[in-house]
């Protein structure tokens, strides 16, 4: 049962243009979610992260959008960069002490310069 | 180093043969995950300690697998009678946890593991 799915495997945006990587959860209970860039040969790293009690998280070019009704969020890369050429992957939790995290099966990004 | 080490890089064994898979969190994290990347696939979760309590290892796929983990510090992942279906980046990752603690991982750069 995959709670956490980001169906698009992969993604080819031109440089200077927005990157939308898209990601959608089933379960409900999930009130964290996060953005990691994963590098081939590398450990994947943390980008960026939003709560449940907000709708809009933005730092620098990287901004995540969540859609709690929708169980739906976004991360959008504006503009792109060739080094953003990476494999992202979202992931969901719960606040607090348990904090076990569920991972996406991740969505590739190829910036064209 | 102050990062999430892992060790070795990577591993190349035959079937049948065991191996054991070593991390080394990032000193006064307190929550240490296993994940396994199969090739062309997402993070799968394997195992999760966080402190003293009993470690979730609800993603464990088989009983060929298990970890341990000493205190708060280094842990270890053991594969038996490995398989080639073995084969994947082991990830380790440590996090601060605790109550009010960060989600936020850190995460080694893996292990190669292929089983021939």
């Amino acid at each position: 049962d995959q709670q956490v799915k980001q169906n698009s495997p992969s993604l080819s945006v031109q440089e200077g243009r927005i990157s939308i990587l898209n990601c959608d959860y089933t379960n409900s209970m999930f009130d964290y979610f996060l953005w990691y860039k994963k590098y081939p040969a590398e450990g994947p790293t943390f980008l960026i992260s939003i709560s449940s009690i907000k709708d809009k998280n933005e730092d620098g070019r990287f901004t995540v959008f969540l859609n709690k009704s929708a169980k739906h969020l976004s991360l959008h890369i504006v503009p792109s960069q060739p080094g953003d050429s990476a494999v992202y992957f979202c992931a969901a939790t719960l606040s607090g002490g348990y904090q076990k995290v569920t991972f996406g099966t991740g969505t590739k990004l190829q910036v064209i310069p | 180093g102050a990062g999430v080490s892992q060790s070795p890089s990577n591993k190349v064994t035959e079937k049948g043969k065991d191996v054991e898979l070593r991390c080394d969190p990032i000193s006064g994290h307190t929550a240490l995950y296993w994940y396994r990347q199969r090739l062309g696939q997402g993070l799968e979760f394997l195992i999760y300690f966080q402190g003293n309590s009993a470690p979730d290892k609800s993603g464990l796929p088989s009983d060929r697998f298990s970890a341990e983990r000493t205190g708060e510090s280094v842990s270890t992942l053991t594969i038996q009678r490995t398989q080639q279906e073995d084969s994947a980046v082991y990830l380790c990752a440590s996090s601060l946890g605790g109550a009010s603690g960060n989600n936020e991982q850190f995460f080694g750069p893996g292990t190669r593991l292929t089983v021939l």
